[in-house]
């Protein structure tokens, strides 16, 4: 089966910028997840969905991060402004449902000068 | 609040030699842990997990864990390294797979 495909693989904006991930998960899971690897640094997560609804958002610095998952597919996730601070890898994450494994996408690696 | 520590930031063994990363954990309840790897440029693959039962759990790659409540660990081994291995391994706690809490990783070496 194709695995979770994340784009683009890097992105190199300026702070104050605005910036968006997209994610598409493995076919028919419900369940995805958006998490933050900042170098040196276990992931953490900042969003879940379970089909298009929000499970949990609360480590999602709602001020300048948002994410979607229109129709309970595709996600994407934004940074408006960008700040010095936000230079990670982003990663994303399906599962069949929350209670099963997660499986990984290969991530997006975010540079802010 | 959940946490997981990993004591070892950075790891180096010869290959054919064994192999223990160290996790303590912090939870408040029975714990669920995890163990994932990460290649460079990946995303992170599941090792191996517990969740109840046998304490001693088999992963993929010839890897296991020892949960140890008392000593609040789960450790990670391998018998005998492959130059492959060579990664970055992150332990986690979490409530089932959701809610999971990750360590900040420790990166093995293999030399020749």
């Amino acid at each position: 089966e194709a695995g979770v495909a994340q784009s683009p693989r890097y992105k190199i904006i300026e702070k104050r910028q605005s910036v968006a991930f997209w994610c598409n998960p493995i076919s028919g899971h419900a369940t995805l997840y958006w998490y933050q690897q900042i170098l040196g640094q276990g992931p953490k997560l900042l969003i879940q969905f379970q089909n298009n609804g929000v499970v949990d958002d609360s480590q999602l610095p709602k001020d300048r991060f948002s994410a979607e998952r229109l129709k309970g597919v595709d996600s994407t996730l934004k940074i408006q402004p960008a700040k010095l601070e936000d230079s990670a890898v982003y990663l994303c994450a399906s599962s069949l449902e929350g209670s099963q494994p997660q499986h990984f996408g290969d991530g997006t690696r975010l540079s802010i000068l | 609040a959940q946490s997981v520590t990993q004591p070892d930031i950075h790891i180096t063994v010869s290959e054919g030699a064994s192999l223990e990363l160290r996790c303590n954990y912090s939870y408040g309840a029975t714990p669920y842990l995890f163990w994932y790897v990460q290649s460079p440029g990946q995303g992170l693959q599941l090792l191996l997990k517990y969740f109840s039962g046998d304490t001693l759990v088999q992963g993929i790659k010839g890897f296991e864990a020892e949960f140890k409540r008392s000593q609040s660990s789960f450790n990670l081994r391998k018998p005998s390294v492959h130059w492959s291995d060579a990664a970055e391994y992150f332990c986690a706690v979490g409530a089932g797979y959701q809610k999971v809490t990750f360590g900040t990783g420790t990166k093995l070496q293999v030399i020749p």
